[in-house]
């Protein structure tokens, strides 16, 4: 079956712009996370969804970040008035549940000029 | 004191070398731990859980000492397809929030 996808796959911004990013979780997956993986770093926690609700954001480095999943399925995370540390790539899990394993997308490669 | 470290690495290794990497966690009340491995570019995927009991799949074999808070990896008979960055995870105590390492590069070399 499909895995999680997320588009686009590349993304180039001008600093203070703003950016959108999708993730489609894997089918029947209540749980979606999304995660933001700096150059040589591991991926960082920032905000876990149940179903439709932000179950914890606390990851989320600040108010300028911000993520919804309205109808329990598909995921968008917003940056607004973006910085070139936000710079990374944001990878989005999903899992049946929060105890089952999480199964990661491609990423999304964000690049602020 | 990071909440999980690994070995800095990069390990450069030949085909069919035994290799270990290391991995410590600084909370006590972490409940499940995992290694990941991702490849260059490419997405973590789970590699393995790791048991207190130890645990064996195929040529890797993962321990976790929760005295020491320490968690190994080995990979024997390394083959040129198991170079990638290996994750060390740990869940902190809940479900779903996943600490990652910073990961050790591993390169198999001809």
């Amino acid at each position: 079956g499909a895995g999680v996808s997320q588009t686009p796959s590349n993304k180039v911004t001008e600093k203070g712009k703003y950016v959108e990013l999708r993730c489609d979780p894997i089918s029947g997956h209540t749980a979606l996370y999304w995660y933001r993986q700096s150059l040589g770093q591991g991926p960082e926690f920032l905000i876990y969804f149940q179903g439709t609700g932000a179950a914890d954001d606390s990851g989320l480095p600040n108010d300028r970040f911000f993520a919804v999943r309205p109808e329990g399925s598909v995921s968008t995370l917003k940056i607004q008035r973006t910085e070139r540390g936000d710079s990374a790539v944001y990878l989005c899990a999903s899992s049946l549940d929060s105890y089952n394993e999480q199964f990661f997308g491609p990423g999304t490669r964000l690049t602020v000029l | 004191r990071k909440e999980v470290e690994q070995d800095p690495g990069p390990f450069n290794v030949p085909e069919g070398a035994t290799v270990a990497f290391n991995c410590t966690y600084s909370n006590s009340a972490s409940q499940s731990f995992f290694w990941y491995r991702q490849d260059c570019r490419k997405e973590p995927k789970l590699l393995m859980s790791v048991y207190s009991s130890g645990n064996e799949d195929g040529r890797f074999t993962a321990q976790l000492n929760r005295a020491s808070q320490y968690i190994s990896l080995l990979i024997r008979d390394s083959k040129l397809s198991d170079s990638a960055t290996y994750l060390c995870v740990v869940n902190p105590g809940s479900n779903y929030k996943l600490t990652f390492g910073k990961g050790t590069l591993l390169t198999v070399n001809p």
